[in-house]
């Protein structure tokens, strides 16, 4: 089984809907991120979680909300989907060791999303 | 801000032979993590290699290496003896001092020729 799942791992939805992608791991890690990737851009961040109670925006949080319902769900919400968030979201882990030299992220298959 | 350039246009290498995808960085954190990611044409993301901006010599992982060279502020991934299988999208990325969130570079399209 996959230590990082997404669902639905394809969706298409209409300008205007609410939609929610979920991202849950079995990697025991307390960091969890979310990513979009547009062709010629790489992947950008928005948002971000080290923690339960620890929730912070990165650099394109516009348009997107999170919830991090437990120490392995970390969901991300589009209250309102524009076509401009067509796109292919990842979800990412990573743990948090004190001292060592890198905290490797772990990325889920992703979720390709289509507004329109 | 940190930020990671790739501009090469498409790479192209012949099967066997080594190349190297270019990565550049800016940072003003003494402390800072770079990092190659494969995407092949599937989607997934693969970690590669990874050189961290305190180590004395260049990360090396199988086939892979990376050049650091810190006064340039360059992290260049060298793949050695190229396979089919090497044909995919790479990414360059680079970590804070807090070994946390990633800021990605736009990525390198390697096609690896029989």
């Amino acid at each position: 089984d996959a230590d990082v799942t997404q669902t639905p791992r394809n969706r298409i939805t209409k300008t205007g809907k609410r939609i929610m992608l979920e991202c849950s791991q079995t990697k025991g890690h307390d960091r969890m991120y979310w990513y979009r990737q547009d062709p010629g851009l790489g992947l950008r961040l928005i948002y971000y979680s080290f923690d339960v109670k620890d929730i912070n925006k990165g650099e394109i949080s516009d348009g997107y909300s999170v919830s991090r319902q437990a120490q392995a769900k970390f969901s991300l919400s589009l209250e309102s989907a524009i076509p401009n968030q067509t796109a292919l979201y990842f979800c990412a882990t990573s743990d948090s060791v004190a001292g060592a030299s890198y905290n490797e992220q772990f990325f889920g298959p992703g979720t390709r999303l289509t507004v329109l | 801000a940190q930020k990671i350039t790739q501009t090469q246009p498409g790479m192209f290498v012949q099967e066997k032979e080594a190349v190297t995808l270019d990565c550049t960085y800016d940072t003003s954190d003494p402390s800072y993590g770079l990092f190659w990611y494969k995407q092949p044409s599937s989607g997934e993301m693969i970690f590669l290699i990874y050189q961290g901006s305190y180590d004395q010599q260049n990360a090396t992982e199988g086939r892979y290496s990376l050049n650091f060279q810190k006064a340039r502020k360059s992290a260049n991934l060298v793949i050695s003896a190229s396979q089919l299988g090497d044909s995919a999208m790479y990414f360059c990325a680079m970590s804070d001092g807090a070994n946390s969130k990633l800021t990605f570079g736009k990525g390198i399209t390697l096609s690896v020729r029989p």
